[in-house]
Order: C-alpha cells, then structure tokens, then sequence
C-alpha cells in the first residue's frame, strides 16, 4: 500500500546544531508540506512543494529549509536548532490543491 | 506518541449522541475546506472536504455544513462511539495552502 513516512519519530538535538528531518511518500504524489504543531496550536506551514525542484515558504519558514529533488521527498533541515524550535513536525501530501492531503506519524523534535 | 495541544476547546458528548463540532474561518475568497481527525500520537486523518459551491455534504456518519454568509463551517458526527475521541481541526485553503484552525478536543462520555 502507498504511504508516507517520516523519520526519526524522535530526535534530541543540541542548539545550533543541523538537522535534517526525512519525508518519503509512494503515492507518487506532486505536492508535499512541512508542518509543525505546538502545545494549543493547529498546524502551522513551514515549506511546501508542488513538484520536483519546486519550494516555497510557508507561514513560519525562518530557520528552515527543504529540498525536492525527487517526487517521493522532501527532507526538511534545520540550519541550526533553537529551543524555539521543539515541536512535532509532520510531512503531508496531496495529489493536488483542493484535494486531501496524507499525513505522515510525525516527528516529535526536542532542541536542548 | 505525539501529542496535541492541552488547552484546547473541549467538547464532551454522551455516547451515541451526536456532536456538533463548529469552525469559523477567515477568508470569504476561500474555496475549499476540509476537516481533519487527530488520535493521540498520530498525524491528522482526512474526515470530509467540502467545495465553496456547496453548503451541506455528507459521509459516512459525518455532514458538513458550509454557511458563506457568516463564513461558519461544521462537522456534524451521528451516533458518537467511543472512537470518535480525538482533536478535530477545520481547515480553509486560500493562496493554495491549507489554513489550519486551533483544533476541537471530542470527548466521549460512557
């Protein structure tokens, strides 16, 4: 069956350190979204993609980036980590716009 | 697992009544809106979508109400069981991206 996975589900990391977080899909889906989701919050959009070498910045896209140069990913880096930035991060795509997005298990990040 | 926010909108229901869960969003130029389900320690679960050239759709169990004019969505469970507990989020697509609301927790009562 197609899914999508993200990788690790948990990471500890020490402030201004990089960190990539992994996203793969197999519905051979051209669209793939980062967000995260805080204590209280609904999910907040850092990056987005709508197809191979295709990005863009989402609401809160400082201190990240992301790279598409497949279909099946879209790695998600943390240039260099900030207590600001513990969170669960989760991976998404869609088909196309106005259609349902599949979300991945989520990656709880936590920045010492 | 995952966790979602504690201080949520809390809405509690008695088993095999329905819930009514509400959502107002932003942008009257919106054209389409979609609700999500969010179990503890798992990533949001499409429920039904809804486009702006309609104001009432139904799925299994579920029905969603679009009214424009107050720019009000809802989500409507029939019969709630026990796995309906969860953080329910609405969402409005706008630019191309989803706009998420803060989510509503569902709690079953016995």
């Amino acid at each position: 069956d197609a899914e999508i996975t993200q990788s690790p589900r948990h990471k500890i990391t020490e402030t201004g350190r990089q960190v990539t977080l992994a996203c793969h899909q197999t519905w051979n889906h051209n669209n793939m979204f980062w967000y995260r989701q805080d204590l209280g919050h609904g999910l907040r959009l850092i990056h987005y993609s709508y197809g191979v070498q295709d990005t863009n910045k989402g609401e809160v896209s400082d201190g990240y980036s992301v790279s598409r140069s497949n279909t099946e990913d879209l790695p998600l880096t943390l240039e260099s980590a900030a207590s600001s930035q513990t969170s669960v991060y989760f991976c998404a795509s869609s088909k196309k716009t106005n259609t349902e997005a599949f979300f991945g298990q989520g990656t709880r990040l936590t920045v010492v | 697992g995952e966790s979602v926010g504690l201080h949520l909108p809390t809405l509690s229901v008695q088993e095999g009544d329905n819930s009514i869960i509400n959502c107002a969003y932003s942008n009257s130029a919106s054209d389409y809106f979609i609700w999500y389900k969010q179990e503890s320690g798992k990533g949001p679960q499409f429920i039904i979508d809804i486009r702006s050239n309609m104001d009432k759709r139904q799925g299994q169990r579920v029905t969603v109400l679009l009214n424009k004019t107050v720019k009000h969505l809802s989500l409507q469970i029939a019969a709630t069981q026990p796995g309906d507990s969860a953080v329910y989020f609405c969402a409005e697509e706008s630019n191309y991206q989803l706009i998420w609301g803060a989510g509503t927790k569902l709690i079953i009562k016995p």
